[in-house]
């Protein structure tokens, strides 16, 4: 599977937006881009996922950028509540035959403030 | 809909024990998986059950761990004995499967701490 790399932080201040970078350089045609994030205790939360096009969902916005090597995840109004790690993971189409196993790295912590 | 459901939330025991989790998929969902953390490391992938059957147990460390799907509904993973390295976070989670239906929902996780 493709390799992302992460900064290890960054913060935000509550209300503004929230734009997380992801590099993936080694991005394969068939390979989606999934974002989860990881709230303290809790199991890994799905938000997002994208192949080329930008995405939009309730949670947040993906963008990916034409040459697909990078993408950034837009939280639109940061809460307190969204301070977390947020993982970027590659994973190829299961239409491929590939295992379907998400790889996560060390993600980025995003710490939100008042 | 419930999500994945996993128990118990917490377990301690002690080395050479046997500890049994428990992981409930979201109803329908024929793809299960299991996930730990161990202590100061990322997430590693153990298994992954399509149905009842094991389609990959690649990243299961050693014999001591037994996962089964008995009915392909709700799955156990036994640690047999524990040993201290195996302390720390075990997650689930489940996808419903199919074409473009990969995505995966995690539960709260079961946390072990093997004295």
């Amino acid at each position: 599977d493709a390799k992302t790399t992460q900064p290890p932080s960054m913060d935000c201040a509550e209300g503004r937006a929230a734009n997380l970078p992801c590099n993936h350089s080694t991005i394969s045609g068939n390979e989606y881009v999934y974002w989860y994030r990881q709230i303290h205790s809790q199991g890994p939360q799905y938000i997002i996922h994208g192949l080329k096009n930008n995405e939009t969902n309730e949670m947040a916005s993906l963008i990916i950028t034409e040459d697909r090597k990078s993408s950034t995840l837009i939280l639109p109004h940061a809460t307190l509540r969204d301070t977390a790690v947020y993982y970027c993971i590659v994973r190829p189409s299961i239409l491929t035959g590939a295992n379907s196993k998400l790889t996560f790295g060390k993600g980025i912590t995003l710490s939100v403030r008042p | 809909e419930a999500g994945v459901t996993q128990f118990p939330s917490h377990s301690v025991i002690e080395k050479g024990q046997t500890v049994t989790l428990r992981c409930d998929p979201i109803s329908g969902h024929d793809n299960l998986y299991w996930y730990r953390r161990v202590m100061g490391k990322e997430i590693k992938f153990l298994l992954h059950f399509v149905k009842e059957s094991k389609q990959d147990e690649s990243g299961m460390p050693n014999n001591r761990f037994l996962a089964e799907r008995t009915g392909g509904t709700y799955s156990t993973l036994k640690v047999q004995p524990a040993e201290l390295e195996d302390s720390g976070v075990y997650f689930c989670a489940s996808s419903l499967g199919g074409l473009a239906k990969e995505t995966q929902y995690f539960g709260p996780g079961t946390r072990l701490l093997v004295l």
